[in-house]
């Protein structure tokens, strides 16, 4: 029962354009959807996050779009840079006391120079 | 920045062994919480401990246990290992408030082969 899926494992794009990941998940109860990016030997590193009462959450480069009506959100990456490169994470949580991060499988992003 | 530590790197074990792993977490932080992350995967949450109480678990049976500490530091307790043990241990620590965005910040992580 995979709540959360993100159905590219990779992504390769030019330094400069926009990386677009994607993912969906089945929770209409999760309120809150995180991002974390995780690099080679170490742990995730949360990157952006948007609560389910907005559509749209923006911290410099980095963009977070959620449609509720089709239980997917987006993280865009404009430009992109070579230091971008990483595995993304989306995740997401529910109100209850155990703030427990339920996490997809990844999307790995490649910047090509 | 986030000064979450885990020990060992990497450890080796049998089928059927015990295994301990260790979590420092961020100073003042008074949550912490393991995942297990297979190859491939994402991570999923194990449990959560909140001033030294277990706060949530999730799907793992109950040969995977836990303990926290007032000074900060956590540890992740396996018996009986199987094979399908085998992955990333994650620890994550956070200072719960009453909002659920507090950030987690999670250490670099123990990475357990079962043999």
């Amino acid at each position: 029962d995979q709540q959360v899926k993100q159905n590219s494992p990779s992504l390769s794009v030019q330094e400069g354009r926009i990386s677009i990941l994607n993912c969906d998940y089945t929770n209409s109860m999760f309120d809150y959807f995180l991002w974390y990016k995780k690099y080679p030997a170490e742990g995730p590193t949360f990157l952006i996050s948007i609560s389910s009462i907005k559509d749209k959450n923006e911290d410099g480069r980095f963009t977070v779009f959620l449609n509720k009506s089709a239980k997917h959100l987006s993280l865009h990456i404009v430009p992109s840079q070579p230091g971008d490169s990483a595995v993304y994470f989306c995740a997401a949580i529910t109100m209850d006391s155990s703030y427990k991060l339920i996490f997809g499988s990844g999307t790995r992003l490649l910047v090509r120079p | 920045e986030t000064g979450v530590t885990q020990s060992p790197t990497h450890l080796i074990k049998t089928r059927g062994q015990q295994v301990t792993l260790r979590c420092s977490s961020q100073s003042g932080h008074n949550t912490v919480s393991w995942y297990q992350q297979a190859l491939g995967q994402g991570p999923q949450f194990i449990f959560q401990y909140y001033r030294e109480e277990e706060n949530g678990r999730g799907n793992f049976p109950p040969r995977f246990s836990g303990l926290q500490f007032p000074n900060y530091s956590s540890e992740l307790n396996v018996n009986a290992l199987e094979l399908d043990d085998s992955a990333l241990y994650l620890c994550a620590s956070s200072l719960k408030t009453s909002a659920t965005t507090d950030t987690q910040y999670f250490g670099p992580g123990t990475r357990l082969t079962v043999l």
